[in-house]
């Protein structure tokens, strides 16, 4: 299957800074990457959908100009937890659909956001 | 939009027990159905899928999974369940559409003692 580079894995930040995580396809493209929010013993939430040089498609609920997604290649989507606070702590997960649509999906190994 | 049921949220078994973790998908159309796996402190690991052909499908670790088209249900099945069984699982759905999400169910927490 195909394989999804995420970084960073774990980050600490300041309450009202911004962070950045990377998600690459490395030997595929991916036109369209997915981001989820998974909070300790709980399933993982779909937040938007990254489509490569258009806007991505946000999930009811998901602020938008919170969460900054940038597609801007086919094998580079980025979020940015913007102005972060300490209810944005969590693990995000970015994924892709398999370039052979049988093989299902690959994630990214997540990064855990912790905001103090 | 998919969206997917997961009944049982905490099940408590004794080790070679059987198990039974009920799974119910909302959608119209072709559907893809997956089983993943998430052992404490670990990432999603996927236990089985199904896209197509028979609908009972054989995965890792001895489970299987059935879907039961006419009751939208794709319930996962192992027959003695192990101690290290012991994890989170995940249902979880996709249209069977380029470019589509998977949606997860919201996980039934599987305790087995030994």
């Amino acid at each position: 299957g195909a394989v999804v580079s995420q970084h960073p894995s774990w980050v600490i930040c300041k309450s009202g800074t911004s962070v950045k995580i990377e998600c690459r396809s490395l030997d595929f493209q991916a036109t369209t990457m997915f981001w989820y929010r998974q909070f300790p013993k709980q399933s993982l939430m779909l937040m938007a959908t990254s489509n490569e040089g258009s806007k991505a498609t946000y999930e009811q609920g998901v602020e938008k100009d919170k969460f900054l997604i940038n597609h801007a290649s086919l094998t580079l989507s980025t979020l940015t937890v913007t102005s972060a606070h300490p209810e944005d702590s969590s693990f995000y997960i970015c994924s892709a659909r398999d370039r052979v649509p049988q093989w299902g999906y690959t994630f990214g190994s997540g990064t855990r956001l912790t905001v103090v | 939009a998919q969206s997917v049921s997961q009944h049982n949220h905490h099940v408590i078994l004794s080790e070679a027990a059987s198990l039974e973790l009920g799974c119910n998908y909302s959608y119209g159309g072709t559907v893809n159905l997956f089983w993943y796996v998430q052992y404490p402190g670990q990432h999603l690991q996927l236990l089985l899928k199904y896209f197509s052909g028979d609908p009972l499908v054989k995965g890792i670790k001895g489970f299987e999974a059935e879907f039961i088209k006419s009751k939208f249900s794709f319930n996962l099945r192992k027959p003695s369940v192990q101690w290290s069984d012991t994890a989170e699982y995940f249902c979880a759905v996709s249209a069977n559409q380029a470019g589509t999400a998977l949606i997860f169910g919201k996980g039934t927490t599987l305790s087995v003692s030994s």
